[in-house]
């Protein structure tokens, strides 16, 4: 988990309010993501971003938006109209674009587990 | 999309024994790479291997990839108690940029 950092480990969102999720790392990398992880089950990628001030949707970025105003720093905020938003929420980085196989390892954070009350 | 499968979905052995994973994917790829998750928290990189490799090494483990069948094995050798946890690959697609496709996992229990 080193390098990156998950706040808070464990939230728990009211219906209709939205909630947001920290990732900061300080690692120096330029990519960063945000996966969902359900009981027993593997990664999906919700929202990707490869540089400062861009990012894109993964598989399931319905309900979630991300903004990365910072290249340490990729906030991901669960709104209201993610109707399912009980999971483990994983951030993780990757490494300078110079370096041809290093960017392509992802190094992950703790993870948050968001519940709804 | 999660083209990586992964199988067996579950694992138990006795501590001391091998254990073996194997992990399938659908289109070529540029590396795949072995994670493992330990309950509640993190993914941890183990180990890569590219595409024109055929078997790689880091001590416990041993990995192989077959481009052919579209499949990599891990393999622990004289597993530990410790080395209970889930395990996924993860494959880099051609042209996917940085982004890489995670299996559904293996839940490894090795009891002690």
């Amino acid at each position: 988990d080193g390098g990156i950092t998950q706040s808070p480990k464990y939230l728990f969102r009211k219906e209709g309010q939205n909630v947001t999720l920290s990732c900061e790392q300080n690692l120096n990398h330029d990519a960063m993501y945000w996966y969902r992880q359900d009981p027993g089950q593997g990664l999906r990628l919700i929202y990707y971003s490869q540089i400062v001030n861009d990012f894109q949707k993964g598989d399931i970025a319905e309900g979630y938006s991300v903004s990365r105003e910072k290249k340490e720093s990729f906030p991901l905020t669960v709104t209201s109209a993610q109707k399912n938003p009980t999971a483990f929420y994983l951030c993780a980085s990757s490494g300078s674009r110079d370096r041809a196989i290093a960017k392509n390892i992802q190094y992950f954070g703790a993870g948050t587990r968001l519940s709804v009350l | 999309s999660q083209q990586g499968e992964e199988d067996p979905q579950a694992l138990s052995i006795q501590e001391g024994e091998n254990a073996t994973m194997n992990c399938s994917y659908k289109t070529s790829i540029n590396n795949l790479q072995w994670y493992r998750q330990n309950s509640g928290r993190g993914l941890v990189h183990l180990i890569l291997i590219r595409s024109n490799e055929r078997e790689k090494h880091s001590g416990r483990l041993r990995v192989t990839l077959d481009t052919s069948k579209k499949s990599s094995s891990l393999l622990i050798t004289a597993s530990r108690a410790a080395d209970t946890a889930s395990y996924f690959c993860a494959t880099l697609f051609n042209n996917a940029g940085n982004m890489l496709t995670f299996g559904g996992g293996t839940r490894l229990m090795v009891k002690p």
